[in-house]
């Protein structure tokens, strides 16, 4: 079957770094998505990896691994308006994305 | 960046009536729309898939007949609830990806519309 692992919850301080994990299986597998969805809105895409390897885009940053069905977004000097659910997303042979519940991400000041 | 707008973004209304959802890419085709539905707390559901020009996809559990979805052209897919019920009240959200234009390239990325919530009483 297909499915998501992220953690359901973290806790990060303002101006640190966050590392959130995903782990995945899919059949067949056309790369991975992340996004953000603040309460009560949809979803904002973050990054899409395809190939293994670190994207780096501007505070966030997200790394695959292929091989070992993983991947994790980092998020760096956090701001409070971080404070959201990050959404994990890989697609899969049909090029339908598999959601998960996501990671909500709490940002204390 | 790739921009979905979806209108109403809020409706409430009687148990019964039926309720239709627009949603538009603004400065991009899109030859397949998503449609997904949210309940509190809960992950996305993909509801259907939507090309344009020919029927929508459903999912496994989804009325077809009770969600109408039209996808007339690369920039509209309504979605409509027919004689919806209070069980119906949700989040709903579309999403769009690319068309690949000539010389480009598609990301197969899904761009969301700011979803819909309705509310039926």
């Amino acid at each position: 079957g297909q499915n998501i692992d992220q953690p359901t919850e973290m806790t990060a301080t303002e101006g640190a770094i966050v590392q959130i994990n995903c782990t995945y299986q899919t059949s067949g597998f056309n790369g991975l998505f992340w996004y953000q969805q603040h309460a009560g809105e949809a979803p904002t895409f973050l990054s899409y990896n395809v190939l293994d390897g670190l994207e780096e885009k501007g505070r966030f940053s997200s790394f695959l691994s292929r091989s070992k069905g993983y991947s994790y977004l980092l998020l760096k000097e956090l701001q409070m308006k971080d404070s959201a659910s990050y959404l994990c997303a890989p697609m899969d042979s049909n090029y339908q994305l598999i959601w998960g519940a996501g990671t909500k991400l709490i940002i204390k000041p | 960046g790739a921009v979905v707008s979806q209108h109403p973004s809020r409706v409430i209304c009687k148990s019964g009536t039926s309720v239709k959802i627009e949603c538009r890419s603004l400065d991009f085709q899109a030859t397949t729309m998503f449609w997904y539905r949210q309940f509190p707390k809960q992950s996305l559901m993909l509801m259907a898939t939507s090309n344009e020009g020919s029927k929508a996809t459903y999912e496994q559990g989804v009325e077809k007949d009770k969600f109408l979805i039209n996808h007339a052209s690369l920039t509209l897919s309504t979605l409509t609830v027919t004689s919806a019920h209070p069980e119906d009240s949700s989040f709903y959200i579309c999403s769009a990806r690319d068309h690949p234009t000539s010389g480009g390239e598609s990301t197969d990325t899904q761009y969301f519309g700011p979803g819909t919530r309705l509310t039926v009483l």
